[in-house]
């Protein structure tokens, strides 16, 4: 099974600063017959369901702000939200669907300093 | 609209039994492959899950901790996706969601509400 690590466990920034964090899978994600990476970024407030951020690494979902953007390939990906603002405050987790099992990183908890 | 709404969550004593439904809407569930994710209160999220379109062969995976007591099936007929869920115990007690793990070339985009799974005596 393929694993999945967030890091950090959290992170707090100040408001406008950049906030980063790094998901590593064990294995590379990247399938070379549709040149896609199978990684998926969500963002979870209390009380609420996940909501997709990132999918295939790099693609936006409709509706998200610009100042969210997913990076990386292969093993290594980043989730990079380039000026916080302050209902940005939530879970963040990454997910690969590259095959079965999915699995979850552990999350990354995001504040503001 | 977009819908999926949990229902059947509850109650359960260990040992126990409890089936959940996920009822789908404004999308082509046929086409869908679905998965169930769940969250123990205060933890992260965990995959429990899935269930490919019939197109695609109708074919389940589970994840280790409830494969041989969890089960997934689906009735395109009512656009509904299920979780049995036998031999409970408290590990089991979290949130439980339904999310489309795929549709089209769209992942993961649709989520419901959740439905809570307490096993307790």
């Amino acid at each position: 099974d393929i694993v999945m690590t967030q890091s950090p466990d959290s992170l707090a920034v100040s408001l406008g600063e950049r906030a980063t964090i790094s998901c590593k899978s064990s294995q590379s994600l990247f399938m070379s017959s549709t040149n896609k990476n199978y990684l998926a970024w969500f963002q979870q407030k209390p009380g609420q369901p996940p909501k997709l951020l990132i999918y295939w690494a790099s693609t936006r979902e409709s509706g998200v702000p610009d100042r969210f953007s997913g990076s990386g390939s292969g093993t290594d990906f980043t989730l990079t939200i380039s000026s916080l603002r302050a209902e940005d405050v939530a879970l963040y987790y990454c997910l690969h669907y590259y095959a079965a099992p999915r699995t979850f990183g552990q999350g990354t908890k995001l504040e503001i300093k | 609209e977009v819908q999926l709404v949990e229902s059947g969550g509850g109650l359960v004593k260990p040992g126990g039994s409890l089936r959940l439904s996920c009822a789908a809407s404004g999308f082509t569930f046929t086409n869908a492959w679905m998965s169930w994710v769940r969250q123990a209160p205060g933890k992260g999220l965990e995959w429990v899950g899935r269930i490919k379109s019939k197109t695609d062969g109708g074919t389940t995976d589970h994840a280790a901790p409830v494969k041989g007591r969890f089960t997934i099936s689906r009735d395109d007929s009512i656009d509904t996706l299920y979780l049995q869920m036998n031999s409970l115990n408290s590990e089991d007690t979290a949130v439980y969601y339904c999310t489309a793990d795929r549709v089209g070339d769209t992942q993961f985009q649709q989520w419901g509400q959740g439905t809570l799974v307490t096993v307790s005596s």
